[in-house]
């Protein structure tokens, strides 16, 4: 079975602040895939990134960055001087060798002004 | 150009009514699947479309009724529906039906249902 938890509901931090979303995953699978999604208010939802789990390179990406550690199941998000826009609920989800995505409970991230 | 589109925005319909939701990809994408999101949870997938051919049913109630024309549509027809059927309605696509193809999200239909 898979499993995926973001302790954290929510997030509130002063604009400029760093966040960091935490997402522990469960698998019996050796390969699979993890993948972060936003989610602003309009609705959409907005492909961040896509891990596979035999690489463990942390990746950055403008603001953005990921922590990757398959010792401890987890693949972490951290947001580097947050803006207003960043205000989103973010999912963590899994996939391992099919087609469904498990996705955490999210997290919803207010950075305010 | 990763984007799929989704119409209409928002649909209000009683439940006796028949509507449709619309979704279109032109990524050349094969897979297109449809979710059902409730306010402040996680989507949950409802079907895929593989090669336009139904290839998983997560046991929706029949008065949801997918419909791929093609395989850059795909349709939601809705019939009878119930207010607990209030949610917003995601439809997304991947290259291929496997994990290791992203699947890529329209902005959803919200739906209310009186």
């Amino acid at each position: 079975a898979q499993k995926v938890t973001q302790a954290q509901t929510e997030i509130s931090v002063v604009e400029k602040e760093d966040v960091t979303l935490d997402c522990v995953y469960e698998t019996r699978d050796t390969t699979y895939y993890l993948f972060w999604y936003k989610q602003p208010p309009s609705g959409e939802l907005v492909f961040l990134i896509r891990r596979n789990s035999f690489d463990e390179q942390n990746e950055i990406s403008g603001r953005y960055s990921w922590n990757f550690q398959k010792s401890t199941s987890s693949f972490n998000f951290t947001i580097t001087a947050s803006q207003v826009v960043d205000s989103a609920v973010y999912f963590c989800a899994l996939s391992p060798n099919d087609y469904k995505l498990s996705f955490g409970a999210g997290t919803t991230v207010t950075v305010r002004a | 150009d990763t984007e799929v589109t989704q119409t209409p925005k928002h649909l209000v319909m009683g439940m006796t009514n028949k509507k449709s939701l619309k979704c279109e990809q032109h990524m050349g994408h094969r897979a297109m699947y449809w979710y059902k999101q409730k306010a402040k949870k996680p989507p949950e997938l409802m079907f895929v479309y593989s090669y336009e051919k139904l290839s998983i049913n997560e046991s929706v109630p029949s008065r949801f009724s997918p419909e791929c024309p093609n395989s850059s549509l795909l349709n939601l027809h809705l019939h009878a529906l119930q207010p607990e059927d209030s949610a917003l309605y995601l439809c997304a696509s991947s290259q291929a039906e496997t994990s290791t193809d992203t699947q890529y999200f329209g902005p959803g239909t919200r739906l209310t249902v009186l």
